[in-house]
């Protein structure tokens, strides 16, 4: 079974408007992380945001917040204000922390390409 | 400056050669990964060095093999190379493999077999 699902391949969104990008996770851990990382045209992969599975609040870092639904074990990433450099790959992923056998490995999602328009 | 940097940047061999990619990180980090990301832009972990000792080891081919000489450095062999190790290999590090520790990325080998 899929661990991380993005079900966006693509999503368009106007320069300075907002956007949300999709993630659905599964695990039977109650301990887990989840990322956000984009990938530019440029090829680097640039970490974004941080959400624990015990965080009660959502994460924010700038213009990027999670909302996070645990029940729904949804973890899905807003960009405000969208800018023209947010134009990317933008990958969902998961560190689950129990059972003693992940060893922080992320799995990763299959990525949402964003396009911001002018 | 650069936090993780691999080295070469683009390989392009013929079928059958072996080549090598280097790794260095330079942010005191204990924990370092090699990933494949294939052309449908799917990434996939392949090993794990925490303290120089091999932690994870996902179902990769032999003919893959990484080396720690120290923490900072995680280098990836591969021999006998197939069309289908045609790929982008990313290395990244975190601190440690436990709690809410990001991984840094290095920017990435494009491998392509000929």
């Amino acid at each position: 079974a899929q661990k991380i699902t993005q079900t966006q391949p693509g999503m368009f969104v106007q320069e300075k408007e907002a956007v949300t990008l999709d993630c659905t996770y599964d695990t039977s851990d109650q301990s887990y992380g989840l990322f956000w990382y984009k990938q530019p045209s440029s090829g680097e992969m640039i970490f974004l945001i941080y959400q624990g599975s015990y965080d009660e609040q959502n994460a924010t870092e700038g213009r990027y917040s999670l909302n996070f639904q645990k029940a729904r074990k949804s973890a899905n990433l807003v960009i405000s204000a969208s800018q023209l450099g947010d134009s990317a790959m933008y990958f969902c992923a998961m560190r689950e922390y129990e059972g003693g056998t992940s060893y922080g490995k992320l799995t990763f999602g299959q990525g949402t390409i964003l396009t911001v328009h002018p | 400056d650069t936090a993780v940097s691999q080295t070469p940047k683009y390989l392009v061999t013929q079928m059958g050669n072996d080549k090598s990619i280097k790794c260095e990180q330079n942010l005191g980090h204990d924990t370092m990964y090699w990933y494949k990301q294939d052309s449908k832009k799917f990434l996939k972990i392949m090993f794990s060095y925490n303290n120089k000792e091999l932690i994870i080891n996902e179902t990769v081919p032999n003919r893959f093999s990484p080396k720690s000489p120290d923490k900072a450095h995680l280098n990836l062999h591969i021999n006998s190379l197939e069309l289908g190790d045609s790929a982008v290999y990313f290395c990244a590090s975190s601190r440690g493999f436990l709690g809410n520790q990001p991984q840094h990325f290095g920017d990435g080998t494009r491998l392509s077999i000929l």
